[in-house]
């Protein structure tokens, strides 16, 4: 079945660092793959997504590539800010059968930023 | 644009009780929708989906039901609910044939 397998954290950074969140994911076909972010006591927002080998899905200085060969999705941000601190979510949602339009999750990965 | 919404936004049941936690999604239509619950404020766990009125489909065997009475109204039940029922349940929706979802804000339900 799918699965995807995010960065454990919790991660702890300062102002201004650079955040990179680890995502891989297994798969048949050829699945989109999405990261959500989720502030304290909110739901999950779309934070960018990518639905082919090599696309590069960017949003609010987020930034992410489609690594078919490596299976990956990782999550990056060069200069990260107090108010990007939250949870994320790596997903994927595979394509046809049972699983149509189905997402399945990591299970988060907690990042709080300091100043 | 689309909105959806969920309410109540937070609900303390005693075990035992029944529940009804409803979600609407406005500006769209024909959506699939869905409910997630969400233990401890980590991972995802889908619980229903429906890709039309009156059908649902059961993601996992549980204390928990749905209903799709309507288009954009999709309804979560439990005739007696248990101490695992608590969590913070969410809904989403997609456009029909796409791939992304989009979520309420969220249910908070504790259980005593």
């Amino acid at each position: 079945g799918n699965s995807v397998t995010q960065m454990e954290g919790p991660v702890t950074l300062s102002e201004e660092a650079f955040l990179t969140i680890n995502c891989t994911y297994t798969a048949t076909g050829y699945p989109s793959l999405f990261w959500y972010v989720q502030y304290p006591g909110e739901g999950l927002q779309l934070l960018l997504k990518a639905t082919k080998a090599d696309d590069k899905g960017s949003n609010k200085g987020f930034e992410a590539t489609y690594r078919k060969e490596t299976t990956s999705f990782h999550l990056e941000k060069g200069s990260v800010q107090v108010s990007d601190s939250a949870v994320y979510f790596c997903a994927l949602s595979a394509a046809g059968g049972t699983s149509y339009g189905k997402l399945t999750f990591g299970q988060g990965t907690i990042l709080t930023v300091h100043p | 644009s689309q909105t959806i919404h969920q309410w109540p936004a937070t609900l303390v049941q005693p075990v035992g009780s029944p529940l009804s936690l409803e979600c609407t999604v406005e500006g769209t239509s024909n959506p699939n929708l869905y409910w997630y619950r969400q233990a401890a404020g980590r991972g995802l766990q889908l619980l229903f989906y429906s890709v039309g009125i009156g059908q649902i489909s059961s993601e996992v065997p549980q204390n928990l039901s749905a209903s799709r009475p309507q288009d954009r109204q999709f309804i979560l039940s439990s005739k007696k609910l248990l101490l695992s029922d608590s969590g913070f349940y969410l809904c989403a929706w997609s456009v029909f044939g796409s791939y992304e979802q989009y979520f309420g804000p969220g249910t908070r339900l504790t259980v005593t």
